[in-house]
């Protein structure tokens, strides 16, 4: 049990436009889900914590207007990196928990390269 | 949340016993000892978390001293499919709280 699924795997955009990457719970809810970046060779950072029903709650130096969260259900946060860069291109994963002590369970992560 | 200490690299013959280890000397009473691994290009996976108490599942073994200020991850049986990075990292309890992740231990299991 506790899968999170994340959609794409991979995109290649063009610089200036938008990606919308989608993270599923799939077989529980999630009243927050939580948003990593990984660059080559470096360890996860947090961006922002979704929470449903209401807004995102961003890291510092991370730009709210640049990566917008939704998180409009129980089992579905969605990110989109708007007019993306090459300094974009990196590795985005979700996770989320069952509840709150278990463990946090992650997606397989999008591979984001902006070209 | 507490920070870790972790080597950064380890090898590991495969068949054998990897034993990762983790300092956490400044970890609060209420925070548990969480283990995750990322094999290259996919998402970290959970294996293991306790508090005080040893704990075992069907991947691996966690070894907190009494003391809760280090603990070992032990995979009994290392195979080549076991190489990733480890990353041990503190969580409050309770809480459906964040997980902060640091350099953690890549693990090469050899043949």
């Amino acid at each position: 049990g506790a899968v999170v699924s994340q959609h794409p795997s991979r995109v290649i955009c063009k610089s200036g436009t938008s990606v919308k990457i989608e993270c599923r719970s799939l077989d529980f809810q999630a009243t927050t889900m939580f948003w990593y970046r990984q660059f080559p060779k470096q360890s996860l950072m947090l961006m922002a914590t979704s929470n449903e029903g209401s807004k995102a709650t961003y890291e510092q130096g991370v730009e709210k207007d640049k990566f917008l969260i939704n998180h409009a259900s129980l089992t579905l946060s969605t990110l989109t990196v708007t007019s993306a860069h090459p300094e974009d291109s990196s590795f985005y994963i979700c996770s989320a928990s069952p509840g709150t002590n278990s463990p946090l369970h992650f997606g397989n992560g999008t591979r984001l390269t902006v070209t | 949340d507490a920070k870790t200490t972790q080597p950064p690299s380890m090898d590991c013959a495969e068949g054998r016993a990897a034993n990762l280890p983790c300092n956490h000397s400044t970890i609060s009473g209420n925070e548990y000892v969480y283990w995750y691994r990322q094999i290259h290009s996919q998402g970290p996976q959970y294996i293991i978390h306790g508090l005080k108490n040893n704990e075992t599942n069907e991947m691996a073994s966690l070894i907190i001293t009494e003391d809760r200020k280090s603990s070992t991850l032990i995979l009994p049986h290392a195979t080549l499919r076991d190489t990733a990075v480890y990353y041990c990292i503190v969580r409050v309890a309770g809480t459906a709280s964040k997980l902060t992740f640091g350099t953690g231990t890549r693990l090469q299991v050899t043949l």
